[in-house]
C-alpha cells in the first residue's frame, strides 16, 4: 500500500521560499506514474500546483509556473516542491499525491495527510 | 472562478438520492477527457471516489456512481447516509491548464 508523507516548515516569511518534500513508501517513485502537489487555502477548494514524472519531466499550473519548481530524488524515493516569492495568499494546506496511470487513468489515488503552511512575518 | 463549475452546496435526507453536477468546456470534459471525483471528509485529505467518469476504486460502495455527457459530468449518491456528509470535488484534464478541479460541493445530510 503506497503511503506519502510531506515534511517541511510550517511557517514561511513573506517573499521567502516555501519548500516541502514528499516521501513515498510502499511503491517506487520510478513506477511510470506522475507525482503531484495540490494545495487548499483555509475554507477553500483544491488547487493543483504541478506534477513530475520519474524522468524529471514537469507540468505546472500556469498561474504559478513562474514561482514553482518540482524536483524528484529517485535515490530517496521522494519528490519536492519549491515555491518562491510567497505571500499570504500562499497560506494553505499542501498535499502531495500520486497520479496513477495504469489502473485509475491518471486520477490521484493516493494522498498524503497534508501539511499546513502559513506565510507570515 | 474554477474552470469546472460545481454547485456550492447540495442537501438530502438519509435514504434519499442526490446528484452533484460538474460543468466544463470543450478544452477539458468536452475534449473527451476523463472526469474523476473525490470525497473530502472534514479535516481529512481528499479520497478518490470515482475515476474515469464512472469507475469505483476498490472499497467504494456502489451507492456512489458517476456519469459524463458532453461537457458535463455528475456524481450520484443513493441511499444517502450521515457519513456521506463531506465536500466533493470533480477533476479533469485541460488542454491549457493541465489538471483542474471544480470549486467543490458541500453535501449536507439533513
Amino acid at each position: 500500500q503506497v503511503q506519502l508523507q510531506e515534511s517541511g516548515p510550517g511557517l514561511v516569511k513573506p517573499s521567502g521560499t516555501l519548500s516541502l518534500t514528499c516521501a513515498v513508501s510502499g511503491a517506487s517513485i520510478s513506477s511510470r506514474n506522475w507525482w503531484s502537489w495540490v494545495r487548499q487555502p483555509p475554507g477553500k477548494g483544491l488547487e493543483w500546483i504541478g506534477e513530475i514524472y520519474e524522468s524529471g519531466s514537469t507540468n505546472y499550473n500556469p498561474a504559478l509556473k513562474s514561482r514553482v519548481t518540482i524536483s524528484v530524488d529517485k535515490s530517496k524515493n521522494q519528490f519536492s516542491l519549491n515555491l518562491n516569492s510567497v505571500t499570504a495568499a500562499d497560506t494553505a494546506m499542501y498535499y502531495c499525491a500520486r497520479g496513477e496511470q495504469q489502473v485509475v487513468m491518471g486520477a490521484f489515488d493516493a494522498w498524503a495527510h497534508g501539511t499546513m503552511v502559513t506565510v507570515s512575518s | 472562478q474554477s474552470v469546472l463549475t460545481q454547485p456550492p452546496s447540495v442537501s438530502g435526507a438519509p435514504g434519499q438520492r442526490i446528484t452533484i453536477s460538474c460543468t466544463g468546456s470543450s478544452s477539458n470534459i468536452g475534449a473527451n477527457q476523463d472526469v474523476h471525483w473525490y470525497q473530502q471528509l472534514p479535516g481529512a485529505a481528499p479520497k478518490l471516489l470515482i475515476y474515469g467518469n464512472s469507475n469505483r476504486p476498490s472499497g467504494v460502495p456502489d451507492r456512489f456512481s458517476g456519469s459524463k455527457s458532453g461537457t458535463s459530468a455528475s456524481l450520484s449518491i443513493t441511499r444517502l447516509q450521515a457519513e456521506d456528509e463531506a465536500d466533493y470535488y470533480c477533476q479533469s484534464y485541460d488542454s491549457s491548464l493541465f489538471w483542474v478541479f471544480g470549486g467543490g460541493t458541500k453535501l449536507t445530510v439533513l
